[in-house]
């Protein structure tokens, strides 16, 4: 079975400042994962994904994540937040052996305020 | 087309009518899956239609629901005899047949079950 999870339903954040949003993951074998971003009234997009190699993933808008096997683990993570990362956040994954669709956790709404 | 359609982007249906969402995918994109995210809730798999493949309707949450893609391309999502609880939005992604693609997702239709 493969599940996510997102323990953070709300992370704030002042401008400027680091931001990180959790995600675990649970599969059978070995993962695909992926960051996805949703804008007001918008529809989920793609940040990065982790596949095989580096496990340090670098995406979009200055976001990376870091793959940690042996936490399960595959935090996003930015330097300096901007008020125009304020979104919902939504990690993904796939068993790479198993079903083809992509497993969503529940979404963690970041807030970066001014 | 150069994204992922969907239409309406709002519907608002009488309990116990039928309603039709579709979903346009990117052009060559082999795979479509549906989602439905409701408020305060992750993204639930609903199908995932692989080629001349039979779907993938695993996620689908009861009987009223049923999906078709018409020459592997369109989508439309059926949902009979509408509940309250079918209130959400739902949301169509494509992406090419390797999976570590990841998704492109439209932006999705709002279902309001009055």
């Amino acid at each position: 079975a493969q599940s996510v999870a997102q323990p953070e339903d709300q992370v704030n954040v002042a401008e400027g400042n680091p931001l990180t949003v959790k995600c675990t993951y649970s599969v059978s074998g070995n993962p695909y994962l992926f960051w996805y971003v949703q804008y007001p009234n918008r529809g989920l997009q793609f940040l990065l994904k982790y596949i095989t190699g580096d496990n340090l993933v670098k995406g979009s808008y200055g976001f990376e994540a870091e793959f940690n096997k042996s936490q399960t683990s595959f935090h996003l993570k930015k330097p300096s937040a901007l008020v125009s990362d304020s979104a919902l956040y939504f990690c993904a994954v796939r068993d790479r052996d198993g079903a083809n669709n992509l497993f969503f956790g529940t979404g963690t709404r970041l807030t970066v305020i001014p | 087309g150069a994204g992922v359609s969907q239409s309406p982007s709002n519907k608002v249906t009488e309990k116990g009518k039928d309603v039709e969402l579709r979903c346009d995918p990117i052009s060559g994109h082999t795979a479509l899956y549906w989602y439905r995210q409701s408020l305060g809730q992750g993204l639930e798999f609903l199908i995932y239609f692989q080629g001349n493949s039979a779907p993938d309707k695993s996620g689908l949450p009861s009987d009223r629901f049923s999906a078709e893609r018409t020459g592997g391309s369109v989508s439309t999502l059926t949902i009979q005899r509408t509940q309250q609880e079918d209130s959400a939005v739902y949301l169509c992604a494509s992406s090419l047949i390797a999976l570590n693609y990841g998704y492109t997702f439209g932006s999705g239709t709002r279902l309001t079950v009055v």
